[in-house]
């Protein structure tokens, strides 16, 4: 079991440009949620998927966000154009089910700077 | 919504017992989750209480009261190795796990 895989693990780049986040859940899961972390605001969660299909995002600050999930096996977020206070820890989680009772996996994360 | 409250620090000796509460406030919820984080790392996951009283696992173990609103983390025989931070989260309604802002735990020789 590989656990959940992310990349890039670090992102630097400048303030107006495009960032595209990856991952890849644990194979057989079919829950996938977006989390991210800073010092101020925590945990915070964007957005979940179940079975593919996006279930909650109201957690995503803006339009400029936007997630994808087009099969079981990759996500991915996107931030266009990202801005300084999108510089967070964002972590992806993946779960057996959905639902109360299933633990989340989660992967290393990606560190993005943004200047 | 829901909101978790939980300290920010706390210290504690190594073999001593330390227990991390959290207070929490949601119009419908199926459980309370507890996940470790080392070092800003992936979170993993400690434990669940879906009913009301205490569940044991290994050294650690964790407390629901449902009416009081109101759950804890309980390490015992602490290590230096458990110098992390601790997050409660809740399962809400509709499949969202909401984490509460994290206690960090400093385990001194």
């Amino acid at each position: 079991d590989a656990g959940v895989i992310q990349s890039p693990r670090h992102e630097v780049t400048e303030m107006g440009q495009e960032v595209t986040l990856r991952c890849k859940p644990i194979s057989g899961h079919n829950s996938l949620f977006w989390y991210r972390q800073t010092m101020m605001r925590g945990l915070e969660l964007l957005i979940y998927f179940n079975n593919n299909v996006p279930i909650d995002d109201s957690g995503m600050p803006e339009d400029r966000f936007s997630a994808k999930m087009p099969n079981a096996s990759f996500s991915t977020l996107k931030i266009q154009p990202s801005e300084p206070r999108d510089s967070a820890v964002y972590f992806c989680a993946s779960s057996l089910e959905s639902g109360y009772n299933s633990p989340l996996h989660f992967g290393n994360g990606t560190r993005l700077t943004v200047t | 919504g829901q909101s978790l409250e939980q300290p920010s620090e706390v210290t504690a000796v190594e073999g001593a017992i330390v227990q991390i509460n959290c207070t929490y406030q949601t119009s419908g919820f199926y459980g309370l989750s507890w996940y470790q984080q080392h070092d800003g790392g992936a979170p993993t996951f400690l434990s669940y209480n879906a009913l009301d009283g205490l569940e044991e696992t290994g050294r650690f173990s964790s407390f629901l009261s449902r009416s009081d609103s109101y759950g804890y983390l309980l390490l015992q025989e602490l290590q230096m190795k458990d110098s992390a931070s601790y997050f409660c989260a809740l399962w809400g309604v509709g499949g969202k796990l909401i984490f509460g802002q994290g206690t960090e735990l400093s385990v001194k020789p």
